[in-house]
């Protein structure tokens, strides 16, 4: 068990629509990435905000927004969908700003259909 | 952009052989770290080696790192069908990002 949680597990809906991803990170660890995996494909960085501030972006659509909270939780919200948006989408942690191995969750399956 | 790319995208071995895996990147790195993922879940990290590094051992994985060549292997001795997965290299950059590779899906048949 890694210790970061992400909710819900498998999410299904239709073009069009909003949807927002949770992760709880691991214990102590100041730092969320929010990772995009299309089928059988490698990850896709996203964003990382350490500590309640964006610390850097990735390829991030402008459809796609991300913020962490004061206890440490971060949320991804996925707007206007499209079937291409259909991924599994990971969230890690690290204690710090970058360097040391990150720490994933199991993901949440999003289907757009 | 992808920095590591990993070699071969795809390796099927015999239960008990030894796999071998290749990371190449670009520029230079801070660390290399190796990741698995098993079919549809997270990433686990298995190891993690310093650009002033060269080998790095883990009960049976071996790590080796070539920073003139910019390259790292990844070494699984006595496989066994539990270590069937995706297995990805991650190097980072001057500020820390990690720039990941594509992966290589090992299968080990029984």
């Amino acid at each position: 068990d890694s210790g970061v949680t992400q909710t819900p597990k498998h999410l299904i809906t239709a073009t069009g629509q909003r949807v927002t991803l949770r992760c709880s990170p691991r214990s102590g660890d100041l730092s969320v990435y929010w990772y995009q995996q299309s089928l059988d494909q490698g990850l896709q960085f996203l964003i990382q905000y350490y500590n309640g501030e964006e610390r850097a972006k990735g390829n991030i659509l402008e459809r796609f927004s991300a913020q962490q909270f004061p206890d440490l939780h971060s949320e991804l919200n996925l707007s206007s969908l499209e079937l291409g948006d259909s991924a599994l989408y990971f969230c890690a942690s690290s204690p710090g700003q970058g360097g040391s191995p990150l720490h994933f969750g199991n993901g949440t399956r999003l289907t757009v259909t | 952009s992808q920095q590591g790319e990993e070699d071969p995208q795809a390796l099927s071995i015999q239960e008990g052989e030894n796999a071998t895996m290749n990371c190449s990147y670009k520029t230079s790195i801070n660390n290399l770290q190796w990741y698995r993922q098993n079919s549809g879940r997270g990433l686990v990290h298995l190891i993690l080696i310093r650009s002033n590094e060269r080998e790095k051992h883990s009960g049976r994985l071996r790590v080796t790192l070539d920073t003139s060549k910019k390259s790292s292997s990844l070494l699984i001795t006595a496989s066994r069908a539990a270590d069937t997965a995706s297995y990805f290299c991650a190097t980072d950059d001057s500020n820390y990002q990690l720039i990941w590779g594509a992966g290589t899906k090992l299968i080990i048949k029984p």
